[in-house]
């Protein structure tokens, strides 16, 4: 069975700076799919990034970036110029192809300092 | 834009009491899945269906049910509620799985408290 391991329960990070929270996985599968999703005091979880295992290329959506090692089965994602509004929990999660159900990490909730 | 909706927010059950945590999406998905979080925990599978009166056990099914009558609902019933179950219960639905990366939309989450 897959595992996902958030090993950073929480961190926190000065307004603006730039921050990355770790993620790594366990599978034997060579195809898969990966996921960061942020939950805010809204409790709605949004969709931040993802990354499918077949490409090299690293994921990119304005701020938010993943670095992909899939040797060392470790996702991290960066946010860079952090904002207020960045704070939340968020959740590193994997899917294999063809199941539809998400293993997830523990999560790590994430402050912002002003 | 999906729209998964669960039908309260916040709840607080008595010991022994039955439980219904209704979560209903409104675009014709066949999945559906019902996701328990705990602090340190992250999100753990309870039961998930992928089509009307279908369903399968995720991760910790035990204490739990589900029914899957309309392709738009997907019930969790605790039978009989006990204070361990004092948690957030998150509904989610992601489309069909034609496409190579899709992404499962969320409910905003039941805070069940068990008293």
């Amino acid at each position: 069975a897959q595992t996902v391991t958030q090993s950073q329960p929480e961190m926190s990070v000065q307004e603006a700076e730039t921050v990355t929270l770790s993620c790594t996985y366990d599978t034997s599968e060579s195809d898969y799919y990966l996921f960061w999703y942020k939950q805010p005091p809204s409790r709605q979880m949004i969709l931040v990034i993802r990354q499918e295992a077949y490409k090299q290329q690293n994921a990119t959506e304005n701020r938010f970036s993943v670095n992909f090692q899939k040797a060392a089965k470790s996702f991290s994602l960066k946010i860079s110029d952090s904002q207020l509004g960045d704070a939340a929990m968020y959740f590193c999660a994997y899917r294999s192809p063809g199941a539809q159900k998400l293993v997830f990490g523990q999560g790590t909730r994430l402050t912002i300092n002003p | 834009d999906v729209k998964v909706t669960q039908s309260s927010r916040y709840l607080v059950k008595r010991t022994g009491e039955k439980v219904f945590l209704e979560c209903v999406q409104d675009m014709d998905h066949e999945n559906m899945f019902w996701y328990r979080q705990d602090p340190g925990l992250g999100l753990r599978l309870i039961y998930f269906s992928y089509d009307v009166k279908m369903k399968e056990k995720g991760d910790i099914p035990e204490g739990y049910s589900v029914s899957r009558e309309k392709k738009e609902r997907f019930s969790l019933i605790l039978e009989s509620a006990s204070t361990n179950q004092t948690s957030m219960y998150l509904c989610a639905s992601p489309p069909p799985n034609r496409g190579r990366d899709t992404e499962a939309f969320f409910g905003q989450g039941t805070r069940l408290t068990v008293v």
